[in-house]
C-alpha cells in the first residue's frame, strides 16, 4: 500500500445519501486515480487527475464527483445519482515520469442499503 | 489500449512454478505488457512489466513471445501467499495512462 491511505476500510450508508471517500498520499505523486471494482470483475476507472486543480472523467463518472485542491488529496463523492453505489473503491497514484507503474491504496468497501 | 485474454482460473501446487498465460494479439508497437495481482480485498500490486525482452525481478519473470502477441508470467516457487487474481494489461506509458483491468486469472495455490 505504500504511502496511500484510504479510510475507512468499510463504509455503510443509507440510500439517497451522498458519501465522500478519502484518498491521501505522501508519495509526492502527481497523478491520482479512482477505480471501482464489483465482485468478480476487473477495475473500472471513475475519475483521474494528472495535476492539482485538474481532473478528467473516466469510463464510469456518472453519479460521482471529485476535487483535487491539494496534491496529497483526491476525495471521491458518491452521490445519490449513482444507481449502484455498493462496490469496492480503489485509489491509485503515479509519478508523472514515464515508465512508472500505478500504486494502489488498500481500498474502501462501500455498502449502500 | 489493446485487449488481453487470460484463463479465468488456474491451480498450482505449492513450491512449483506457476505459469500464467496472456494473449494480446492486437498489441501496438509502443505498448508495454504489465502484470498486477490482487489479493482478496486489497488493492492491486504491481509485479513486472516489459516491452519485448524477457524481464525478471525479485517477484517473477515475464516471457514475451517474439511477435509480442502473447506473454507468460512465471512465479518460480509458488507459495500460499501467491493466491490472488493476476491481471495482464497492455498499455502505453504516456498520454492518459489509463489502466484497463480485465477479469484476470484467479490463481489457487494448493498445499
Amino acid at each position: 500500500d505504500g504511502g496511500i491511505t484510504q479510510s475507512p476500510k468499510y463504509l455503510f450508508r443509507k440510500e439517497g445519501q451522498n458519501v465522500t471517500l478519502s484518498c491521501e498520499q505522501n508519495l509526492n505523486h502527481d497523478a491520482m486515480y479512482w477505480y471501482r471494482q464489483d465482485p468478480g470483475q476487473g477495475l473500472r476507472l471513475i475519475y483521474y487527475s494528472q495535476i492539482v486543480n485538474d481532473f478528467q472523467k473516466g469510463d464510469i463518472a456518472e453519479g460521482y464527483s471529485v476535487s483535487r485542491e491539494k496534491k496529497e488529496s483526491f476525495p471521491l463523492t458518491v452521490t445519490s445519482a449513482q444507481k449502484n453505489p455498493t462496490a469496492f473503491y480503489l485509489c491509485a497514484t503515479k509519478p508523472s515520469r514515464a515508465g512508472y507503474e500505478q500504486y494502489f491504496g488498500p481500498g474502501t468497501r462501500l455498502t449502500v442499503t | 489500449d489493446a485487449k488481453t485474454t487470460q484463463p479465468p482460473s488456474m491451480d498450482c501446487a505449492e513450491g512449483r512454478a506457476a505459469n500464467l498465460p496472456c494473449n494480446h494479439s492486437t498489441i501496438s508497437g509502443n505498448e508495454y505488457v504489465y502484470w498486477y495481482r490482487q489479493i482478496h480485498s486489497q488493492g492491486p500490486q504491481y509485479i513486472i512489466h516489459g516491452l519485448k525482452n524477457n524481464e525478471t525481478n525479485e517477484m517473477a519473470s515475464l516471457i514475451i513471445t517474439e511477435d509480442r502477441k502473447s506473454s507468460t508470467l512465471i512465479l518460480p516457487h509458488a507459495t500460499l501467499r501467491d493466491t490472488a487474481v493476476y491481471y495482464c494489461i497492455v498499455r502505453v506509458t504516456q498520454g492518459r495512462d489509463k489502466i484497463i483491468f480485465g477479469k484476470g486469472t484467479r490463481l489457487h495455490i494448493l498445499p
